[in-house]
C-alpha cells in the first residue's frame, strides 16, 4: 500500500523554527515528486511547493518562495517542510502529497498524508 | 482569490444529481492541462476523486464523473447520498503559477 505518514501536531511560539516530516512507503520514493499543501483554518487548499527526492530538484509556489524550505532525505524516504521563523499566520494544517505527472500536462496528488497541524501562538 | 473558480456551495436531496463547476483560463485549463478533483470529508485529509479530467481511481463509485470543455471542468455526482457531504476541490496546472486549486465547494445533502 502506498502511504505517506506525517509527523505529529506542533505548538510553537512566533519566531521559533520548525521542521515537519513526511515518510513515504510502498513505492519507489525517488521516482515521484512530493508536494506540500497548506490549509488554513476553515479555508481552501494552497499548493506550496514540490521536491523530486531522486535529485532534490525543488520548485516553490511564488506565494511561498523564501517563506519555507522543502527538502528530502532519500536514504530514509522522508520529505521535510521547514520554517526558520514562524509567524502566527503560519497556523494551519499541512499535507504532503505524492505527485503523479503524465506527459507534462497532468499532475495529480495521490495519496495525501494525514496532515500535520501547526499552531503558532504566543 | 483562487486561480480556478468554483461555486462556494451546492446542495441537493438524496438521490438527486448535482454538478460542481471549475472555471479557469487560457493559462491553465484552456491551455490543455488536465483537471483533477478531490473530496475532503469533514475532519479528514483530501482524497483523489477524479484524475485526468474523467478517470476514477479504484474504489471511487461510478456515481462520480468528471468532464472538461474549453476553459472549464465539471464534477457530477448522481444518486446523491448523505455520505457525499464534503468539500470538493478542483486542481490543475497553470503555465505561470504551476499547480493551482479551486477555492472549494461545500456540498450539502438536504
Amino acid at each position: 500500500e502506498v502511504q505517506l505518514v506525517q509527523s505529529g501536531a506542533e505548538v510553537k511560539k512566533p519566531g521559533e523554527s520548525l521542521k515537519i516530516s513526511c515518510k513515504g512507503s510502498g513505492y519507489s520514493f525517488t521516482s515521484y515528486w512530493i508536494g506540500w499543501v497548506r490549509q488554513m483554518p476553515g479555508k481552501g487548499l494552497e499548493w506550496m511547493g514540490i521536491i523530486y527526492p531522486g535529485d532534490s530538484d525543488t520548485r516553490y509556489s511564488p506565494s511561498f518562495q523564501g517563506q519555507v524550505t522543502i527538502s528530502a532525505d532519500k536514504s530514509i524516504s522522508t520529505a521535510y517542510l521547514q520554517w526558520s521563523s514562524l509567524k502566527a499566520s503560519d497556523t494551519a494544517m499541512y499535507y504532503c502529497v505524492r505527485i503523479t505527472m503524465v506527459r507534462g500536462v497532468s499532475n495529480w496528488f495521490d495519496p495525501w498524508g494525514q496532515g500535520t497541524l501547526v499552531t503558532v501562538s504566543s | 482569490q483562487s486561480v480556478l473558480t468554483q461555486p462556494p456551495s451546492v446542495s441537493g436531496a438524496p438521490g438527486q444529481r448535482v454538478t460542481i463547476s471549475c472555471t479557469g483560463s487560457s493559462s491553465n485549463i484552456g491551455a490543455g492541462y488536465d483537471v483533477h478533483w478531490y473530496q475532503q470529508l469533514p475532519g479528514t485529509a483530501p482524497k483523489l476523486l477524479i484524475y485526468g479530467n474523467s478517470n476514477r481511481p479504484s474504489g471511487v463509485p461510478d456515481r462520480f464523473s468528471g468532464s472538461k470543455s474549453g476553459t472549464s471542468a465539471s464534477l457530477a455526482i448522481t444518486g446523491l447520498q448523505a455520505e457525499d457531504e464534503a468539500d470538493y476541490y478542483c486542481q490543475s496546472y497553470d503555465s505561470s503559477l504551476r499547480e493551482v486549486f479551486g477555492g472549494g465547494t461545500k456540498l450539502t445533502v438536504l
